[in-house]
């Protein structure tokens, strides 16, 4: 079935350092990746989306890339704030059985120092 | 704000009990989905229902169960409720395959 990896958190940085929190997948066909925040008491928000190979999502200075040779979406940022701390979840979208069925990683939590 | 409305927004309950949990989901949108979110076991995709129609399945276990109304509105029932059952359940509705918008949840509580 359809399986999705991300690195464990938290992940802890300083303001204005380089955030890069890594996701592999496992999937038959071509799943359309996402990328999730989450952060302290409420629900999923959709940060970033691609939807074939070699696409890129971005958004609020977020991205990341459809790599279908290494089976990967990592997210990053060049420049991180202290309101970025969340929990970010990589997801994909992928048919099983006639429906699209969604899988997600297990969320890395981020924590940024000012 | 997402769109998607869930009630309520905690629950507090005993063992054994049974449980409604409701969502509205945005306007226009046919799809479905309910989670649930524990520390243990992450985000668990439970099932997912389109235009009043179960659609898929995921880790949903037999004491919970769930519909769609002809408004669209979801509701999820567990029931014989147990301790390992205390999470946080979401809902989620899309128009476009597979780009969900969750609403706040709903953090139930069994003791």
């Amino acid at each position: 079935g359809n399986s999705v990896t991300q690195m464990e958190g938290p992940v802890t940085l300083s303001e204005e350092a380089f955030l890069t929190i890594n996701c592999t997948y496992t999937a038959t066909g071509y799943p359309s990746l996402f990328w999730y925040v989450q952060y302290p008491g409420e629900g999923l928000q959709l940060l970033l989306k691609a939807t074939k190979a070699d696409d890129k999502g971005s958004n609020k200075g977020f991205e990341a890339t459809y790599r279908k040779e290494t089976t990967s979406f990592h997210l990053e940022k060049g420049s991180v704030q202290v309101s970025d701390s969340a929990v970010y979840f990589c997801a994909l979208t992928g048919a099983s059985g006639g429906s699209y069925i969604p899988t997600f990683g297990r969320g890395t939590s981020l924590i940024v120092h000012p | 704000d997402s769109g998607v409305t869930q009630t309520p927004k905690h629950l507090i309950t005993a063992t054994g009990q049974r449980v409604t949990l409701r969502c509205s989901p945005r306007s226009g949108d046919l799809s479905v989905y309910w989670y649930q979110q524990s520390l243990d076991q992450g985000l668990q995709f439970l099932i997912q229902y389109y235009n009043g129609e179960e659609r898929a399945k995921g880790n949903i276990l037999e004491r919970f169960s769930a519909q769609q109304f002809p408004d669209l509105h979801s509701e999820l029932n567990l029931s014989s409720l147990e301790l390992g059952d205390s999470a946080l359940y979401f809902c989620a509705s899309s128009v476009v395959q597979g780009e969900q918008f969750f609403g706040p949840g709903t953090r139930l509580t069994v003791l």
